[in-house]
């Protein structure tokens, strides 16, 4: 069973903040939400990563509703080298990286 | 970040052949590595996991006989495609993870294997 739930596509214009949700209805107490990125033909790339409370880094901000059951990865101003598949993982901290078909990001001019 | 090497970017080789590919952590001590195949147009499927200095563990439909994994040291891992088959041919992609309190996973560039 899939752990999580994302959109397959989404577009986004350059400039604008992308939104990128994800649903993980059974996710456990000691489970994180990870998100990587791939840009194509690249080795998937670490964004950020959280437990409960929001966080934000350089790269991205990663909001978890209060019943942990979904969140949202926000790109505060896309560019187009943020064209990519981004991957929400949930896992424990031990636990393998194992990847769903994520969400394509188009971003255009 | 960590950063992670891998060599070759890419490799061609004959059926039949063997290919070597090679998987750094080159800033940090990997007590974890990880191998990944990803088919064209599909998302990463974990093959894998070694620990320095112990025998890897196979995910399920991966043959241990045709995929060789060697962590002999905390920098380094190999993977070696034996008898290699067009059917191979796939973006072949490691990554590493520390220890301690280190659980986030670095990934190398890849390594593009195609099996003539």
């Amino acid at each position: 069973d899939a752990k999580t739930t994302q959109p397959t596509s989404m577009d986004c214009a350059e400039g604008r903040a992308a939104n990128l949700p994800c649903n993980h209805s059974t996710i456990s107490g000691n489970e994180y939400v990870y998100w990587y990125r791939q840009i194509h033909s690249q080795g998937p790339q670490y964004i950020i990563h959280g437990l409960k409370n929001n966080e934000t880094n350089e790269m991205a901000s990663l909001i978890i509703t209060e019943d942990r059951k979904s969140s949202t990865l926000i790109l505060p101003h896309a560019t187009l080298r943020d064209t990519a598949v981004y991957y929400c993982i949930v896992k424990a901290n031990t636990d393998k990286l194992i990847f769903g078909t994520g969400t394509r990001l188009q971003v255009f001019p | 970040g960590a950063v992670v090497s891998q060599h070759p970017s890419r490799v061609i080789c004959k059926s039949g052949t063997s290919v070597k590919i090679e998987c750094r952590s080159l800033d940090f001590q990997a007590t974890t590595m990880f191998w990944y195949r990803q088919f064209p147009k599909q998302s990463l499927m974990l093959m894998a996991t070694s620990n320095e200095g112990s025998k890897a563990t196979y995910e399920q439909g991966v043959e241990k006989d045709k995929f060789l994994i060697n962590h002999a040291s905390l920098t380094l891992s190999t993977l070696t495609v034996t008898s290699a088959h067009p059917e191979d041919s796939s973006f072949y992609i490691c990554s590493a993870r520390g220890g301690g309190n280190t659980y986030e996973q670095y990934f190398g560039p890849g390594t593009r294997l195609t099996v003539t």
